[in-house]
């Protein structure tokens, strides 16, 4: 049971909008900044969105973070191919004294 | 660039030990916490251990808290991650991270820890 809650899975078409939660709780997402990464099967994790909403340089601009009280959002705009694969969120946990990610989220470009 | 590099994982025993170490280059070691993630097969992943800069405050995950233990050498750029008491649980594959939970998050590519008899 992960400490971040995301949906298993998500879908969409090629450009279409997808957007994919992150719930935490006052001790983690609500006090600490959002990580997402991106990971395609068979690779290691890449940084897509960091400090809630901001793309390192590499990212394209389709992609985008924001947060709202204990819960984070990732959106993909434009939807491709290519930008299936498995999304996870972390931030840091006060109360765990740890960082903490969600279950992942497995997107699926139809 | 940044780069992390993890040394070989294997197959232990049950009961048994490993020490896995992490080499960064491509930017000043010392100046950043250090992480060890893991994620079993087809699972999400797990948050293991952290240490901060200059290796003196280490952070555990509860299940591995008594048994692995986190270090660093900044002289050699490396990290380390010894574990103790392996479990069949504890198989996955072992990545080490730079920045986790900031802006400058970079992750090795991983090597493969097998508990098994």
């Amino acid at each position: 049971q992960s400490v971040l809650t995301q949906p298993p899975s998500a879908s969409g078409t090629p450009g279409q909008r997808v957007t994919i939660s992150c719930s935490g709780s006052s001790s983690n997402i609500g006090s600490h900044t959002v990580n997402w990464y991106q990971q395609v099967p068979g690779t290691a994790p890449k940084l897509l969105i960091h400090s809630h909403n901001q793309r390192p340089s590499g990212v394209p601009d389709r992609f985008s973070g924001s947060r709202s009280g204990t819960s984070a959002s990732l959106a993909i705009s434009g939807l491709q191919s290519e930008d299936e694969a498995d999304y996870h969120c972390a931030a840091w946990d006060d109360s765990l004294d740890g960082v903490v990610f969600g279950g992942g989220t497995k997107l699926t470009v139809l | 660039e940044v780069q992390l590099l993890e040394s070989r994982g294997g197959l232990v025993q049950p009961g048994g030990s490993l020490r896995l170490s992490c080499a960064g280059s491509g930017f000043t070691f010392s100046n950043y916490a250090m992480n060890w993630v893991r994620q079993a097969p087809g699972k999400g992943l797990e948050w293991v251990s952290g240490i901060s800069e200059s290796g003196d405050t280490t952070h555990y995950a509860g299940s591995v808290k008594g048994r692995f233990t986190i270090s660093r050498d900044n002289s050699k750029n490396t990290v380390y991650l010894q574990m103790s008491r392996l479990r069949a649980e504890d198989t996955a594959i072992y990545y080490c991270a730079k920045d986790l939970v900031a802006g400058g998050a970079s992750w090795g590519q991983g090597t493969l820890v097998t508990v098994s008899s």
